[in-house]
Formats: C-alpha cells, structure tokens, sequence
C-alpha cells in the first residue's frame, strides 16, 4: 500500500505569494494532521481533522494559515501570504479508526521563503 | 537577530552495542506514548508503542520501558545497527485528546553508531 503522499517534495518561494501544500492519506484513514518541523522548536501539531471535519486548529500560528480537506483522502494546507519564518518542513500524517493514535507520517514538504 | 538551532542531545555507540534512548513527559494524564525514528530527509517512521496500563513492550530488537512514577520512558535498542542512526522522537497522547490522535512530541534524540 502506498503511504501518506505530500507534494511537493521542496517549494522555494519569495516572500509574500501564496503557497500550498497537499497531502493524500492512507486509503481507508479518517484522520488527518498537519506537523511542522523546525529546529526551533521541533514537531509542532498545527491542525488535525477527523472524518473531514478540523477538530483541533489551535496550533495554527495565524490567519495566514488555513487548512481544508476537500474529500476524505485528499488535504490542502495553505499559506498566504507566505513570510521568511514560516521556512520549516511541513508533514501530513493520517491515522485510522480504532487506532487513531498511531500516525503515519508522509516524507514532508521543505518550504524555504525567501 | 540571528536565530540559533536547538542542539538536539546525541547519542553515540558502538555497533553491536545496546543503546538506551530516554525521554521525559509532562503530562501526568497521558495514557499512550510512542516512539519514531527519523531518517534524514524523511518522515517521522513507527517505532513501538505502549499504553499507560504496561510497563513495559518488546518488539524487535527494541524494548520500550515506561516509568509512570517518574513520568519517564525509554527506547532500548539492542546490538545497534548503522542503520539505526536517526534522530528518535518519544511522543505523549494526554488521555483528554480521546477523539483522534493528537500527539505531543519531545525534542528528540540523535542517535549516531559507530561502525
């Protein structure tokens, strides 16, 4: 089976335009989170969903951010406009009914504003 | 200013050698912990996991301790590997987050073995 999918790989962007970040879950997962890594201050849950629906969005820094999940295996994570501090690696994990601590994480996304 | 990195605690052994990767947490209340291996440009990758119920799991090659008492956990590694350099990460589950997998996760270990 395929694991969780997150595209793009890397974005380099200037300052200001506007980025987006996608992710596919596991098939037949009903969770869904969104992570950022930075050095500073390690892995940081920004949203998670659950069966569609943002239970938890109080780890997105602010309005900039906004995350959507159109259907039950695709999610979007948006920033704009996008600014310097906001260079980090941005994961998508999904997890699945009945063990919905266990995440599975995809290879993540390398954002650099420039 | 000029932003500083956090310098993550390492650790180095000697191939063959058992490793122990510990991990304090902070909340009394977690019920479920979880450790990751991190490679080099990847994701976080499943380790073990135990609830707040046990003491102690095994797995292959790795063996997760928990110390309630102390709000202390721990990732054995036995005869360590190359492959096993990574940063590893200990992550809490606090018992209030019932509804789906809200994790917290801990600064995380760096693991280098020595061939």
């Amino acid at each position: 089976d395929a694991g969780v999918i997150q595209s793009p790989r890397h974005e380099v962007t200037e300052m200001g335009q506007e980025v987006t970040l996608r992710c596919k879950l596991i098939s037949g997962h009903n969770s869904l989170f969104w992570y950022r890594q930075t050095m500073m201050r390690g892995l940081e849950l920004l949203i998670y969903f659950n069966n569609n629906v943002p239970i938890d969005d109080s780890g997105m820094p602010e309005d900039r951010f906004s995350a959507k999940m159109p259907n039950a295996s695709f999610s979007t994570l948006k920033i704009q406009p996008s600014e310097p501090r906001d260079s980090a690696v941005y994961f998508c994990a999904s997890s699945s009914q009945g063990h919905n601590e266990k995440l599975f994480f995809g290879s993540g996304t390398q954002l650099s504003v420039l | 200013g000029e932003s500083v990195g956090l310098h993550l605690p390492t650790l180095s052994v000697q191939e063959g050698d058992n490793s122990i990767i510990n991990c304090a947490y902070s909340n009394s209340a977690s019920d479920y912990f979880i450790w990751y291996k991190q490679e080099s440009g990847k994701g976080p990758q499943f380790i073990i996991d135990i609830r707040s119920n046990m003491d102690k799991r095994q797995g292959q090659r790795v063996t997760v301790l928990l110390n309630k008492t102390v709000k202390h956990l721990s990732l054995q590694i036995a005869a360590t590997q190359p492959g096993d350099s990574a940063v590893y990460f200990c992550a809490e589950k606090p018992s209030i987050y019932n509804q789906g997998g809200k994790l917290i996760f801990g600064q995380g270990t760096e693991l280098s073995v020595k061939p």
